[in-house]
């Protein structure tokens, strides 16, 4: 099956902790990206990557990086996480303009 | 201000009825999507739609790209429509990272 995984569906965890959620593509794209999309359902860009490229919304927080193994996997790791952060986080990838995205993964942040 | 307007907010139909879903850009535009979320669902991409009109089965697609606008037409509308669809502009500077509308809740009776 082709598409964009993502792992895991759901996180809890406390203020403060670190998280790493993880997101892998089947569909031979370059470019992948992470979006967060908060409890209004708006959608908002936080990372581009492509084997050339990292590309970082100017609005993320430092506290937030991606973490590539290779073109397939785009990870997000958050250092320390605060109650603003709960949200669900999608992965998508491109290999031009269209892009497909993951199921997300919904944090909470207590 | 918002860069991409979608309108109406919200859209209640009976099953049967045509819907029509808008989408506004404030600067020129590169490439748009549109997308099908369902409560807890992932993001299916309905359309790439960069210009013209794109039709599948009762979904039409037109994008203007002079008046900078798109809009996403559903005939005959049914139940398993309901849900939140999304229109998606690329940001520009060739990183293909998509700046989202709020979304139109649309909501299919029976």
């Amino acid at each position: 099956e082709t598409a964009v995984f993502q792992t895991p569906n759901y996180h809890v965890t406390q203020v403060g902790n670190e998280v790493s959620f993880n997101c892998k593509q089947t569909l031979g794209h370059d470019t992948m990206y992470w979006y967060k999309q908060d409890s209004k359902k708006l959608l908002k860009i936080m990372f581009s990557y492509n084997n050339k490229q990292l590309i970082v919304n100017e609005t993320v927080p430092r506290r937030f990086s991606p973490q590539s193994s290779d073109k397939a996997h785009l990870n997000l790791r958050i250092k320390s996480v605060e109650p603003e952060d709960s949200a669900v986080y999608l992965c998508a990838s491109s290999s031009y303009a269209e892009q497909f995205f993951g199921p997300g993964t919904r944090l909470t942040v207590l | 201000g918002q860069q991409v307007q979608q309108s109406p907010t919200s859209l209640v139909l009976q099953e049967g009825e045509n819907a029509e879903l808008q989408c506004n850009f404030s600067t020129s535009l590169n490439s748009m999507q549109w997308f099908y979320q369902r409560p807890g669902g992932s993001l299916i991409s309905v359309f790439y739609n960069p210009s013209g009109t794109k039709q599948s089965g009762r979904l039409t697609s037109t994008t203007v790209i002079k008046e900078r606008r798109s809009s996403l037409h559903i005939s005959s509308s049914q139940i398993t429509d309901s849900g939140t669809y999304l229109c998606a502009m690329e940001r520009g500077s060739g990183s293909w990272q998509l700046i989202f509308g709020s979304g139109t809740q649309l909501t299919v009776m029976p």
